[in-house]
């Protein structure tokens, strides 16, 4: 499976879109990319998937570079239930290897 | 619906003692998966459940970790003779059949503490 790059924090000032950015150069043409988010003391939770179309549903947008080596989640208005850290990862199986994630902060 | 339940929430053990870690996925979904993540980390895939066999275990780190899953429902990971290092929060995750495109639900985990 392919490795993700994911910047370590970001901030954002509620009722602002945020864009969560993902490299995952190295992905294969059958990979899905998953994000999952996980809030304070909880398991992860799903965000949205995707595979080579932009993709939306009610929590987030994902948009899939054409190249796919790159993705962004995009939260359009950042409310603070959104904080969390974001876990993008790229995966031809079952087996899901979560990196360390980006942590958003969202401002009042 | 119910989602992934996991119990106990907390456990605290003194090292050498055996755990036992249980988890109750979501009904009708077949695939089962547990992980590991330590304080500040990402999550560490351990063992995944199709139906009632293990076909991937790579994940455990020792043999003293062991699973098994019955009657395509709950599932039980042991830990033998616990370590200092066995220290850290428990997920399990389910999902309606094995593979990519299949979304995971996790429990909210279970905290184990090595004393």
């Amino acid at each position: 499976d392919a490795k993700t790059t994911q910047p370590n924090s970001m901030e954002s000032n509620e009722e602002e879109p945020v864009h969560l950015p993902c490299n995952h150069s190295t992905i294969s043409g059958t990979d899905y990319i998953h994000w999952y988010r996980q809030l304070p003391s909880q398991g992860p939770e799903y965000v949205i998937h995707g595979l080579t179309s932009n993709v939306n549903n009610r929590m987030a947008s994902l948009a899939i570079a054409e190249d796919r080596k790159s993705s962004t989640l995009i939260l359009h208005r950042a409310t603070l239930r959104d904080a969390a850290v974001y876990y993008c990862i790229t995966s031809g199986t079952y087996k899901y290897i979560f990196g360390t994630g980006t942590r958003l902060k969202v401002l009042a | 619906g119910a989602g992934v339940s996991q119990s106990p929430s907390n456990k605290v053990t003194e090292k050498g003692k055996d755990v036992e870690l249980r988890c109750d996925p979501i009904s009708g979904h077949t695939a089962l998966y547990w992980y590991r993540q330590s304080l500040g980390q990402g999550l560490e895939f351990l063992i995944y459940f199709q139906g009632n066999s293990a076909p991937d275990k790579s994940g455990l780190p020792s043999d003293r970790f062991s699973a098994e899953r019955t009657g395509g429902s709950v599932s039980t990971l042991t830990i033998q003779r616990t370590q200092q290092e066995d220290s850290a929060v428990y997920l399990c995750a389910s999902s309606l059949q094995s593979g990519r495109a299949y979304e995971q639900y996790f429990g909210p985990g279970t905290r184990l503490t090595v004393t």
